[in-house]
């Protein structure tokens, strides 16, 4: 049974970098594709994007630019880096493994405000 | 880039009621599709994976189906605890993607 934790800072002034982390527990973290994803509030879900077990990562083409997945095999960990970050970004942000069976953390509101 | 249209975007039903939800893909995606419900406040739940896999633990009432760019989710007997908004997301092309969710309210 997988068992997904996450954290980072919850609040953020526009032009700050956003960065959360996840440990994944059991499983077999070298053999999974992780994801983040967000929902801002009262709205539906967007991927973010994937770090995989071998390979460079994928990203959302509209984050592209400002986003960096990547993870530690020696702590089971992935990381997301969003930068320039605005009130637009406010949103609670999942990591979660998306193919197949899932496997979701709690999820980490992030507020963007001055 | 595969879109997902999800519809019923919203759907008033009552307690043993059957309840159809649809996803269609711009693509084809094989079976690389799952079905999540989220109630408020809450991280979805996965409710059936590779399109119509039942997640263990998932009521047999939810049942899901489809391959290629048609999907469905039918929840058979509706009960109250059902009550909450669902989501279809496929992963058989990058990047992924969310259908817009259909939100199952009590009638």
């Amino acid at each position: 049974q997988v068992h997904v934790q996450q954290w980072g800072a919850g609040l953020l002034k526009p032009s700050e970098t956003l960065s959360l982390t996840c440990t994944v527990y059991g499983g077999s973290f070298n053999d999974q594709y992780w994801s983040w994803i967000r929902q801002s509030p009262g709205k539906g879900l967007e991927w973010i994007g994937e770090v995989k077990n071998r390979g460079g990562p994928s990203y959302s083409p509209s984050l592209k630019s400002r986003v960096t997945i990547s993870r530690d095999a020696s702590w089971t960990q992935v990381v997301l880096q969003l930068k320039s970050v605005t009130a637009a970004d406010t949103a609670v942000y999942y990591c979660a493994k998306l193919r197949g069976r899932s496997s979701w953390g709690q999820g980490t509101l992030v507020t963007v405000s001055s | 880039d595969t879109q997902v249209t999800q519809s019923p975007s919203s759907l008033s039903a009552s307690v043993g009621d059957r309840v159809t939800i649809t996803c269609q893909a711009t693509q084809h995606i094989s079976d690389y599709v799952n079905w999540y419900q989220q109630k408020p406040g809450k991280a979805p739940n996965l409710v059936v994976y590779d399109a119509s896999n039942l997640e263990p633990g998932v009521p047999s009432r939810f049942s899901g189906s489809g391959s290629g760019k048609h999907f469905t989710l039918i929840i058979s007997n509706l009960q109250p605890e059902d009550i909450a908004t669902y989501y279809c997301q496929q992963y058989g092309s990058l990047p992924f993607s969310f259908g817009q969710g259909t939100k199952l309210e009590l009638k």
